[in-house]
């Protein structure tokens, strides 16, 4: 068990509609990052926020959204979902604290399915 | 980050020890070693990270050679419960995302 944990395991909806992925980070963890793995990309970085500020972006559609809340949690909303959207969503966190190994930590994913 | 090389798979006997190298030619000074494993559709998992020493941990040996153009993972007696993805990243301790390759599919055969 990682301690980072994301909601909901898994997910089945239609084209065109919007969904919210949540995640929460590892105690005391500053940094959330977003990844996406579909079966013929790999895993791709989507996003990082770090203390409720985003602080990178990776290969993230216009259509896909992240926050992180002053709870350190985050939500990845996607919207005007495609079938190319199915996928497995992973969070991570680290500690981002200056000086310090930044090792990242997984949570168990969210698989979508796009029908 | 900088390139890292992988075999596309490898085979080990249960029991056995799995060696499973990486090459990173071009590391930079402040750039680590990470090596992370996906068992099917989990999440990855931390296994070991180092900078030039070796690093041994109740997961793996990370052996590093000295030009740290090479690395070499080792998990000393492998179980079928090992057989995953196992993905090297040069990685500098910036905070910022990982840079997952294609990594090794490594099968623990019975």
């Amino acid at each position: 068990d990682s301690g980072v944990t994301q909601t909901p395991k898994h997910l089945i909806t239609a084209t065109g509609q919007r969904v919210t992925l949540r995640c929460s980070p590892r105690s005391g963890d500053l940094s959330v990052y977003w990844y996406q793995q579909s079966l013929d990309q790999g895993l791709q970085f989507l996003i990082q926020y770090y203390n409720g500020e985003e602080r990178a972006k990776g290969n993230i559609l216009e259509r896909f959204s992240a926050q992180q809340f002053p709870d350190l949690h985050s939500e990845l909303n996607l919207s005007s979902l495609e079938l190319g959207d199915s996928a497995l969503y992973f969070c991570a966190s680290s500690p981002s604290l200056a000086g310090d190994t930044d090792t990242q930590y997984f949570g168990p994913g969210t698989r979508l399915t796009v029908l | 980050d900088a390139k890292t090389t992988q075999p596309t798979s490898m085979d080990c006997a249960e029991g056995r020890a799995a060696n499973l190298p990486c090459n990173h030619s071009t590391i930079s000074g402040n750039e680590y070693v990470y090596w992370y494993r996906q068992i099917h559709s989990q999440g990855p998992q931390y296994i070991i990270h180092g900078l030039k020493n070796n690093e041994t941990n109740e997961m793996a040996s990370l052996i590093i050679t000295e030009d740290r153009k090479s690395s070499t993972l080792i998990l000393p007696h492998a179980t079928l419960r090992d057989t995953a993805v196992y993905y090297c990243i040069a990685h500098s301790n910036s905070g910022y995302a990982l840079n997952f390759g294609k990594g090794t599919s490594l099968l623990v055969t019975p």
